[in-house]
Formats: structure tokens, C-alpha cells, sequence
């Protein structure tokens, strides 16, 4: 079946532009997350949505990154006013969000950003 | 605060010996426990989970991993590496009292190389 998906898979954007990424997750999966990989930092939290209910945004590094998801299924994560430390791996993963024995998260294959 | 210690950034085992890829954490309740793996260029894909069942959890491609409260430990094992098993390993953590689904904390991460 299919997988979470990302859009676009590659991005080059100059500092001081905006860009939007894509998730895609699988059909069926209430919980939506977004993860930040990069050299210096590893695998970071970034968002997270379950349901209807409110995102736990604990994990946005500024006011310059938000994510929003629509209708329940896709998601947009938008980084505003983009700086070369933006330049990363932004990961998106689903899980049925169904309890503990549904817990696990399903990773799409990533948006490698790089801001010049 | 959760946090999770892979020591070291780099394994080199010979094709055919044991695999043993260490995790430690640090949590105040006993967390749910996650091992990650990553190819080249692709998303992360779960190997498997410890969610306060069995201690000793078997997941896919041979690999296993024993938590072990008293140590803090949730260490990845495989009897005989093969080739295929070279990609970086990620041990990850998240609070229960956080919910069943709720975010992932990663390890830096340890590249596993296998020699022929």
C-alpha cells in the first residue's frame, strides 16, 4: 500500500524566501508529525497533530516556521523568511494514533531543503 | 525530560559477527522504546519497539533489543551481521504520560558498517 509522501523532494531557496513542504501521510492515520534532521543537531521533533485536537508546537524552533494540517489528512509545514541554518532533512510520519499497540510512526522520505 | 544516549557515532563489524548497538535513557517513568534504521537517502524504518510488554522484544531482519530497567539500557542485538544491515541505527523515546502517540525523542545515531 501506499506510504507517508513528501513533496518536493529536493529544495534550493535562496535566504529570505519562504517555502512550503508537502506530507502526505497514510490514508487512515490520525496522527501527523514533523521531524527536522540535520548534521548538527540530529533528528529533531518539530510538530505534532492528533486529530482534532490542538498541535503540540512545542518543538518550532521560531515564530518563522508553522505547520498546518487540512481536513485531517495533508499537511503543510511553511518556513517563513528561510536562513541557511533551515537547511536540513524535514521528515513527516503517520501513525494510526490508535493507542499504544498502534504507536508506530511510518516515515516518508523526506524534503532535503537547502537555503543559500 | 527525555532523553536518549547513543555512544559513539560509528560500528565496524565483519560480515557474520555479532551486532550490538547500545542505548541509554533517561526518563522518570519507563518510557516507550523505539529502534530506528535508516538506509542511504531513504526514510526511517522501524525495526521495533518496547511499550511495557515483554522485556525482550524481536523485531525484523534478526535484530533484537532487551530493556533493562536497572540499567537504563535498551541495547540492539543481531547474532550474525550481513551486508545488507550497513545504515545508521537510531534509538528513540517517548513519554507515556505524554500518550500512545505522541512525539519521538532520537539518539544522535550510530553508522553501522559491515566488512566483507
Amino acid at each position: 500500500g501506499a506510504g507517508v509522501s513528501q513533496s518536493p523532494s529536493n529544495k534550493v531557496t535562496e535566504k529570505g524566501k519562504d517555502v512550503e513542504l508537502r506530507c502526505d501521510p497514510i490514508s487512515g492515520h490520525t496522527a501527523l508529525y514533523w521531524y527536522r534532521q540535520s548534521l548538527g543537531q540530529g533528528l529533531e521533533f518539530l510538530i505534532y497533530f492528533q486529530g482534532n485536537s490542538a498541535p503540540d508546537k512545542s518543538g518550532l524552533p521560531s515564530d518563522r516556521f508553522s505547520a498546518e494540517r487540512t481536513g485531517g489528512s495533508v499537511s503543510t509545514l511553511t518556513i517563513q523568511r528561510t536562513q541557511q541554518e533551515d537547511s536540513a532533512v524535514y521528515l513527516c510520519a503517520s501513525s494510526l494514533g490508535a493507542g499504544v499497540a498502534y504507536n508506530e510512526q511510518f516515515f516518508g522520505p523526506g524534503t532535503r531543503l537547502t537555503v543559500l | 525530560a527525555q532523553s536518549v544516549t547513543q555512544l559513539g557515532s560509528h560500528v565496524s563489524v565483519s560480515e557474520g559477527a555479532l551486532v550490538l548497538l547500545r542505548c541509554n535513557y533517561s526518563s522518570s517513568v519507563p518510557p516507550y522504546l523505539f529502534w530506528y534504521v535508516q538506509y542511504p537517502n531513504q526514510g526511517l524504518q522501524l525495526l521495533l519497539k518496547y511499550t511495557s510488554a515483554a522485556t525482550l522484544v524481536k523485531g525484523i531482519n534478526g535484530f533484537e533489543a532487551e530493556f533493562k530497567k536497572s540499567e537504563t539500557s535498551f541495547h540492539l542485538t543481531k547474532p550474525s551481521a550481513h551486508m545488507s544491515d550497513a545504515a545508521e541505527y537510531f534509538c528513540a523515546v517517548s513519554d507515556p504520560l505524554d500518550g500512545a502517540n505522541s512525539k519521538l525523542t532520537f539518539g544522535k545515531g550510530i553508522t553501522l558498517s559491515v566488512r566483507p
